[in-house]
C-alpha cells in the first residue's frame, strides 16, 4: 500500500525567509510525484510533476526536487500569498490511475 | 468557462433530503474522479471514471451514487446521507485514460457540504 508523509504539519516563515516542506514516500514503483497547492475553501491547485529521482522543477519562488524516497518543496524568499497548504501525491504501479495524497503542510508566511 | 467547474459550491442538506453535486470540465480530458476531503484527512478517492465508465469504486457506501453521462460531465447523487459525510467534495479531471505514464488531475473549487 502507498504511504505518503508531509512535514511539517505546518510552518510559520516570516516574509523572505525560505525554508522546504518535506514529503516522504513508500510505494511499489512510482509513476509520478506530484505537489498541490490548495487555497482555505478551494480545490487543489497543480503545482509540478515529478517523475524520477533528480528531477527538479522551479515555478516563481517555488523549487521541487525528487530522490528515490522524498521529495522537497523549497521556497525561496516567500510571500504572504505563498500562504496555502501544500499537498504531495503520488501515483504508483502499472495501469494506476490512483493519487495517493499526504495531509498536507499549512505554510504561513507573516509580514 | 475554462478548467473544472462544480455546482452548488455550498450545500446544506437534511439527512433525509436527496440532493446531487455537478462537475463540469472543460479540458477535453477522458478521465473524471470524485475525492472527499475531511477536516485533518487526507483526500479521500471515491470514484473513477474512463470514457465514461466507473472503473474504480473505493468501498464508497451506496447513499453515494455517481453518474458520468459523457466525458465532460460526472454527477454525484447523495440520498440519506449521515453528518459525518460533511465534508468537501471535490472533482478533478486527467487528460489521459488510465494506464497512461503521466497521471496529472486538475481539481475543481469542490462543493462543501453540510449534512444536518
Amino acid at each position: 500500500e502507498d504511504q505518503v508523509t508531509q512535514s511539517p504539519e505546518a510552518l510559520r516563515l516570516q516574509e523572505g525567509e525560505s525554508s522546504s516542506l518535506n514529503c516522504s514516500y513508500t510505494v511499489s514503483g512510482l509513476r509520478g510525484l506530484f505537489w498541490y497547492r490548495q487555497d482555505p475553501g478551494k480545490g487543489p491547485e497543480f503545482l509540478f510533476t515529478l517523475y524520477s529521482a533528480g528531477e527538479e522543477k522551479e515555478k516563481e519562488r517555488l523549487k521541487a526536487t525528487l530522490t528515490k524516497k522524498e521529495s522537497f518543496l523549497h521556497i525561496t524568499a516567500p510571500k504572504p500569498e505563498d500562504s496555502a497548504t501544500y499537498l504531495c501525491a503520488v501515483s504508483s504501479g502499472a495501469g494506476s490511475y490512483q493519487l495517493t495524497f499526504g495531509k498536507g503542510t499549512k505554510l504561513s508566511v507573516i509580514p | 468557462e475554462t478548467g473544472v467547474t462544480q455546482t452548488p459550491r455550498h450545500l446544506v442538506m437534511g439527512m433525509t433530503n436527496k440532493k446531487s453535486l455537478k462537475c463540469e470540465q472543460h479540458l477535453g480530458h477522458n478521465a473524471m474522479y470524485w475525492y472527499k476531503q475531511s477536516a485533518k484527512k487526507p483526500l479521500e478517492l471515491m470514484f473513477v471514471y474512463n470514457f465514461k465508465e466507473q472503473t474504480e469504486n473505493n468501498s464508497v457506501p451506496s447513499r453515494f451514487s455517481p453518474e458520468c453521462p459523457n466525458s465532460s460531465h460526472l454527477f454525484l447523487h447523495l440520498h440519506t446521507l449521515q453528518p459525518e459525510d460533511s465534508a468537501l467534495y471535490l472533482c478533478a479531471s486527467s487528460p489521459y485514460p488510465a494506464g497512461a505514464s503521466t497521471d496529472t488531475q486538475y481539481f475543481g473549487p469542490g462543493t462543501r457540504l453540510t449534512v444536518l
